[in-house]
């Protein structure tokens, strides 16, 4: 199975709002609804932001959102604070396993 | 608060078997609403599944590793494990084990801290 494509950076100003994308294929985001999103800062484990597309865990602020369409999913995040600024990673499920994305950095200019 | 914490070696021999505990605390691994998996993570790269399981024994594999790892559970210490032989230097990595809510390739919820291993002769 091949990784999902992210964009390698994104960034944006404290209140801005950014959007990552995540491509995959039609034997994987484009089929089903097991898309997840995880924010990894640096030296830290992942932590699971969005799952099944765009429900987000307890805990989690709404100003991340999730969204798919067709073979592309996005995680938006709006109103930009410094402590969001880490490493992204999409997730998806395929042909009985999972996939992940190559990882976008977010940067709080 | 349910915990996840890795044990094992940080060196490992090219050509031998990686091995890995996880241990749970703060909840039960026979828990009916949960699986519990490996992902990994080589040093200043991006994220790899490597499998899942179920408290009954069920197994999931990356089908790119499935020749070379064998998860298991011990509902009685409360812990999963990670076997992956024929190790090269590739398999450096930071190993994380996970709680994966609802099925075996669902969203992780829980993480543990990592552990490093270092593929070296």
């Amino acid at each position: 199975q091949s990784a999902l494509t992210q964009p390698p950076s994104v960034s944006g100003s404290p209140g801005q709002s950014v959007t990552i994308s995540c491509t995959g294929t039609s034997s994987d985001v484009g089929s089903y609804n097991r898309v997840s999103w995880y924010q990894q800062p640096p030296g830290t484990a992942p932590k699971l932001m969005i799952y099944e597309v765009s429900n987000r865990p307890s805990g989690v602020p709404d100003r991340f959102s999730g969204s798919k369409s067709g073979n592309t999913a996005s995680l938006t995040i709006s109103g930009l604070q410094a402590e969001d600024e880490a490493d992204y990673y999409c997730s998806s499920y395929t042909s009985s396993s999972t996939s992940f994305g190559t990882g976008t950095k977010v940067t709080v200019l | 608060q349910l915990q996840l914490q890795e044990s094992g070696p940080g060196l490992v021999k090219p050509s031998e078997t990686l091995s890995l505990t996880c241990t749970v605390s703060g909840g039960s691994i026979s828990s009916s609403s949960y699986y519990w998996g490996w992902i990994r993570q080589p040093p200043g790269k991006g994220l790899e599944w490597i499998g899942s399981i179920y408290y009954s024994g069920s197994t999931y594999y990356n089908p790119s590793l499935k020749s070379r790892v064998t998860i298991s559970v011990d509902t009685s210490k409360n812990q999963f494990s990670l076997k992956l032989s024929s190790v090269t230097a590739a398999d450096t990595a930071v190993y994380y084990c996970a709680r994966l809510e609802g099925d075996p390739f669902g969203g992780v919820d829980v993480w543990g801290k990592g552990t490093t291993v270092t593929v070296s002769s």
